[in-house]
């Protein structure tokens, strides 16, 4: 089955360091892939999307993810981050259905924690 | 934004009882979703609706009925509600851009005692 697999549960950076997320995808084709964030008490924001073309896609607030399919994965990063950065990211997957309508599929989330 | 907003935003209810969700939408995109956020699970899909009045299931459809009887307007109705169904609701609505993102709405909470 497919599946959308975010490993890190919980990562603690410190202010001004770099980050990466991870993000894996089990799917027979490449699909369309998305980072959102989720601040405490907030809806999800689109972060960036991978749907065709250049490997690394930059998106808003600073992050820049890479799809590389030899290893199915679409992992987020940004260079140095801020306290505000500190909320929950997912990586998402749209999955095609038997009726051509996209679905969107969710890893688990790896929620950041900001030390100063 | 998206335009998207959902009611009510906080709910107690009690097991048993008929819970209706409101998601409402400005832009007239076609497609609109339904999902569930739990710890552990990160978000689930309940229902979508391609069009007025096409709806399909999701993954986590049990217990959960959708109408759209117009393009601004998808509502989830739990019949009967139990506490597993405590949780956090999202709506969303997916672009026809290219890579079809989906926008969500700022969610209600559910808590069925």
């Amino acid at each position: 089955a497919q599946s959308v697999t975010q490993p890190d549960i919980h990562i603690t950076v410190s202010e001004g360091a770099s980050l990466e997320l991870r993000c894996n995808y089990s799917y027979g084709a490449t699909p369309y892939l998305f980072w959102y964030v989720q601040s405490p008490g907030q809806g999800l924001q689109l972060l960036l999307k991978y749907f065709s073309g250049d490997t690394l896609v930059q998106g808003i607030k600073g992050f820049e993810a890479e799809f590389k399919r030899s290893q199915s994965s679409f992992n987020l990063r940004k260079p140095s981050v801020h306290w505000s950065d500190a909320a929950e990211y997912f990586c998402a997957v749209v999955l095609l259905s038997n009726f051509g309508n996209e679905k969107l599929t969710f890893g688990t989330g790896t929620r950041l924690t900001i030390i100063p | 934004d998206a335009g998207i907003t959902q009611s009510p935003r906080h709910k107690v209810t009690e097991t048993g009882t008929p819970v209706t969700l409101r998601c409402h939408q400005t832009e007239n995109h076609r497609y609109m979703y339904w999902y569930r956020q739990d710890p552990g699970h990160g978000l689930r899909l309940i229902h979508y609706s391609y069009g007025v009045k096409d709806t399909d299931k999701g993954e986590v459809s049990d217990g959960y009925s959708v109408s759209r009887s117009k393009t601004e307007d998808f509502l989830l109705t739990l019949e009967s509600a139990t506490s597993s169904q405590t949780s956090v609701y999202f709506c969303a609505i997916r672009t026809d851009t290219p890579g079809n993102e989906q926008f969500f709405g700022p969610g209600t909470r559910l808590t069925v005692l």
